[in-house]
């Protein structure tokens, strides 16, 4: 079946640092690729998306490209702020069953000023 | 405009009791998704609706556990004689249908038995 391997946390940044957040994946298709954050006390919510292999998704600074030849979808920021602090799951669907989401284990993310 | 809303916010119930979580999704999504998220398990799937069919319920960790939705809207999600390891944050998805890539989630119900 469907899995999500994220790398093991919590990593712990300073302000103005780069972010890498490894995900990896195993799937029988051709899976849609999705990063959700989680921030304190809030639901999740949407970063970023890629649908097809070598698409790049981004949003607030934040980028992933989706890697068919590595079934990798790594999450990287060029510079973190402490308003990234939040826990981060890589997921993926497939429309097959019903575009359900498999997420991986989720990565907290801690930004000190 | 709404976006996707569960009650309770937080259910406290009795091992052995039954408990009923409510999840109103957006206005016009047909695709609804039930998930729970633990700390042993982590964020896991239970069950997805298109209109009011279940066409996957393979996420549901026992006979304990239905789900219904009715008028294509509002989805419950009942568990029987509740088990400490029902103990979790019950989150509740919906989309514009199955094929969208989008799910919106709720705030989630955080269930604990005592």
């Amino acid at each position: 079946g469907d899995s999500v391997t994220q790398m093991e946390g919590p990593v712990t940044l300073s302000e103005e640092a780069f972010l890498t957040i490894n995900c990896t994946y195993t799937a029988t298709g051709y899976p849609s690729l999705f990063w959700y954050v989680q921030y304190p006390g809030e639901g999740l919510q949407l970063l970023l998306k890629a649908t097809k292999a070598d698409d790049k998704g981004s949003n607030k600074g934040f980028e992933a490209t989706y890697r068919k030849e590595t079934t990798s979808f790594h999450l990287e920021k060029g510079s973190v702020q402490v308003s990234d602090s939040a826990v981060y799951f890589c997921a993926l669907s497939e429309e097959t069953s019903g575009s359900r989401l498999t997420f991986g284990e989720g990565t907290q993310l801690t930004v000190n000023p | 405009g709404a976006g996707v809303s569960q009650s309770p916010s937080n259910k406290v119930t009795e091992k052995g009791k039954d408990v009923e979580l409510r999840c109103d999704p957006i206005s016009g999504h047909t695709a609804l998704y039930w998930y729970r998220q633990s700390l042993g398990q982590g964020l896991e799937f239970l069950i997805y609706f298109q209109g009011n069919s279940a066409p996957d319920k393979s996420g549901l960790p026992s006979d304990r556990f239905s789900a219904e939705r009715t008028g294509g809207s509002v989805s419950t999600l009942t568990i029987q004689r509740t088990q400490q390891e029902d103990s979790a944050v019950y989150l509740c998805a919906s989309s514009l249908d199955y094929r969208s890539y989008e799910q919106y989630f709720g705030p989630g119900t955080r269930l604990t038995v005592t």
